[in-house]
């Protein structure tokens, strides 16, 4: 199947700090990237859609000014937490969808980016 | 998507069959049931997904009953490598949106 991509796969840093983690498609085009996160013990929640070339779209009650979205690319996608706090901190993760001849895809994840803030 | 409801864990042993029960009740004739897993500090991953036919591949074996407002997901040998949370989604088949994942189940495989 399809390769999905993160990095770092782990990252800690201090409170106030921005922290930038990226998403890739490796072998397959994106122009639409989801962004979830996780708590522990918790489900999956979507943060927001990726877009690629146009602004992101963002779930209720995820601000959009916090984690920034830039969908460079149709392989890249990059989720950056702004002003981290220590309740920011979180395992994030991010899917595509692989476009198939009918224009629809499967989902794909990555294998997530663990945040600590301090 | 349709909701589902699974039992928030279970226990397996070591080489035994795990059966994982899903309800969704209100789904629609179009959507699939898709099951995901994912394995402590991990990514999500794809196991298997049917709409009312049974299904089989190498990881496992999907039961949709007739009525298709409850499947199964059959491990068929369960390993320690198994313990994982398993999520079933109900969802139109290469909709190409997102998921929405619920509690899932925590299923833990015991030697």
């Amino acid at each position: 199947g399809a390769v999905v991509s993160q990095h770092p796969s782990w990252v800690i840093c201090k409170s106030g700090t921005s922290v930038k983690i990226e998403c890739r498609s490796l072998d397959f085009q994106a122009t639409t990237m989801f962004w979830y996160r996780q708590f522990p013990k918790q489900s999956l929640m979507l943060m927001a859609t990726s877009n690629e070339g146009s602004k992101a779209t963002y779930e209720q009650g995820v601000e959009k000014d916090k984690f920034l979205i830039n969908h460079a690319s149709l392989t890249l996608s990059t989720l950056t937490v702004t002003s981290a706090h220590p309740e920011d901190s979180s395992f994030y993760i991010c899917s595509a969808p692989q476009i198939g001849d009918r224009g629809l895809g499967e989902q794909y994840f990555g294998p997530g980016t663990r945040l600590t803030v301090t | 998507d349709a909701k589902t409801t699974q039992p928030t864990s279970m226990d397996c042993a070591e080489g035994r069959a795990a059966n994982l029960p899903c309800n969704h009740s209100t789904i629609s004739g179009n959507e699939y049931v898709y099951w995901y897993r994912q394995i402590h500090s991990q990514g999500p991953q794809y196991i298997i997904h049917g709409l009312k036919n049974n299904e089989t591949n190498e990881m496992a074996s999907l039961i949709i009953t007739e009525d298709r407002k409850s499947s199964t997901l059959i491990l068929p040998h369960a390993t320690l490598r198994d313990t994982a949370v398993y999520y079933c989604i109900v969802r139109v088949k290469n909709a190409g949106n997102m998921l929405t994942f619920g509690g899932g189940t925590r299923l833990m495989v015991k030697p």
